[in-house]
């Protein structure tokens, strides 16, 4: 099955810990995409990658870092740094080279920190 | 920073009736506006898309209506069904800017 997988499902971290969220995607798109949704926001862009090896923020990267070293693999930190890391974070990718411009997602990562 | 707006952002509907959600943006060099549907605790999934070349574009009881010069674009669900109850997010070019959501419930 070629899909996004985000892994844990939920996580709970104690504040003032970093905490790591995996994404994975096996449908060997260039682009992948980190995305924050709270209650009544929408989805807000963290950072995204058009390549590997190379990264650019989007609107609320503050707090927040990631890497690109696999075209499969694109893991968020969430560092102490974020002020409010509570929320779902959703991980999606993309053929930057197709059309049309679909996203496809990942189920998501529920984080709670307390 | 908010380059497209949603609106409504929460919709009742009767079963059977249409479902209307509306989305403005601000960029003329968007050119891509999908409209993506999200279960709770799921991530969202793509409905229905269109280009800017079109003015509507149906696809089984969905249709999207776009309108270039006013830079509006909305979504019409015909027959409104239980089972459409989720939240829609409109985006616009590389789907990197959403609308903040419409929470749509259809009532039995």
């Amino acid at each position: 099955d070629g899909g996004i997988t985000q892994s844990p499902k939920y996580l709970f971290r104690k504040e003032g810990q970093n905490v790591t969220l995996s994404c994975e995607q096996n449908l060997n798109h260039d682009a992948m995409y980190w995305y924050r949704q709270d209650p009544g926001q929408g989805l807000r862009l963290i950072y995204y990658s058009q390549i590997v090896n190379d990264f650019q923020k989007g609107d609320i990267a503050e707090g927040y870092s990631v890497s690109r070293e696999k075209k499969e693999s694109f893991p968020l930190t969430v560092t102490s740094a974020q002020k409010n890391p509570t929320a779902f974070y959703l991980c999606a990718s993309r053929n930057s080279g197709g059309s049309p411009y679909e996203q496809y997602f990942g189920p998501g990562t529920r984080l709670t920190v307390t | 920073q908010q380059q497209v707006k949603q609106s409504p952002q929460s919709l009742i509907v009767q079963k059977g009736g249409i479902s209307i959600i509306n989305c403005a943006y601000e960029n003329t060099a968007f050119d891509y506006f999908p409209w993506y549907q999200q279960f709770p605790g799921k991530g969202p999934a793509l409905l229905i898309a269109i280009r800017p070349d079109v003015s509507e574009k149906k696809e089984g009881r969905f249709t999207i209506s776009f309108n270039k010069s006013a830079k509006q674009f909305s979504l019409h669900i015909m027959d409104s069904q239980p089972g459409d109850s989720a939240t829609y997010f409109c985006a616009a070019s590389l789907s990197v800017r959403f609308g903040a959501g419409t929470r749509l419930t259809v009532k039995p």
